[in-house]
């Protein structure tokens, strides 16, 4: 049974960084994207970030770009966002979620962590 | 990028209805556009994928249609644990967008 469980959620005042991590199990292989999408209160769904099996491909919303990094650590089965100047337009409840059986970021999300809340305020 | 539009953005329903929540590409996605099912407090679920393929353990009520720019999602009979938010997205490049979902509420 595959499982997601983000962790590393926290309060930080604006301009703060904060680091979340996201542990997946239940994979026998390690061809499977991994994305973070956002939910902020009152919004829609937000896609974030997304790398790659290999960590040859990995792309950022223009949003967040240059101020968030995307890493992923296979043999700890672990994905990573390094979130730096952060602003209230940031505080969401941030998702880890696997696209499985793909050599790019693209598909569908097949897998859903419950979520890490990153809130944003002084 | 590609812009992905719901419709409706909300609507009332009740049990038993039936439900048809349309989507539109901004471009041609084959049939790459994926729906979700959102409740409060939980993670988003894959229901469709690839336009028209149930994820494995979704109920029959549900069903996706549609290639190019317009899909659908059906709700054949509406039940009490579908009332949530419905997202469709294109999986079809990055960055993968979705709609500004469809919230399904009780009549």
């Amino acid at each position: 049974e595959v499982q997601v469980v983000e962790s590393g959620g926290g309060l930080v005042q604006p301009g703060g960084s904060l680091r979340l991590s996201c542990v997946v199990s239940g994979f026998t292989y390690d061809d499977y994207a991994l994305h973070w999408v956002r939910h902020s209160p009152g919004k829609g769904l937000e896609w974030v970030s997304g790398i790659s099996w290999n960590s040859d491909y990995i792309g950022h919303a223009d949003s967040v770009k240059g101020r968030f990094t995307t890493s992923r650590d296979n043999a700890k089965n672990s994905l990573y966002l390094q979130l730096t100047s952060l602003t209230s337009e940031d505080t969401a409840l941030y998702y880890c979620a696997v696209v499985s059986g793909v050599d790019g970021l693209e598909g569908a999300f097949d897998y859903w962590g419950q979520g890490t809340l990153v809130t944003v305020s002084s | 990028d590609i812009q992905m539009t719901q419709s409706p953005s909300s609507l009332s329903a009740s049990v038993g209805d039936r439900v048809t929540i349309t989507c539109r590409a901004s471009q041609t996605i084959s049939d790459s556009l994926n729906w979700y099912q959102h409740k409060p407090g939980q993670a988003p679920n894959l229901l469709i994928f690839a336009a028209s393929n149930m994820e494995g353990r979704v109920p029959s009520r549900f069903s996706g249609s549609g290639y190019g720019t317009d899909f659908t999602l059906t709700i054949s009979s509406l039940q009490p644990e579908d009332f949530a938010t419905y997202y469709c997205q294109q999986g079809y490049s990055v960055p993968p967008t979705f709609g500004q979902g469809t919230k399904v509420e009780i009549k």
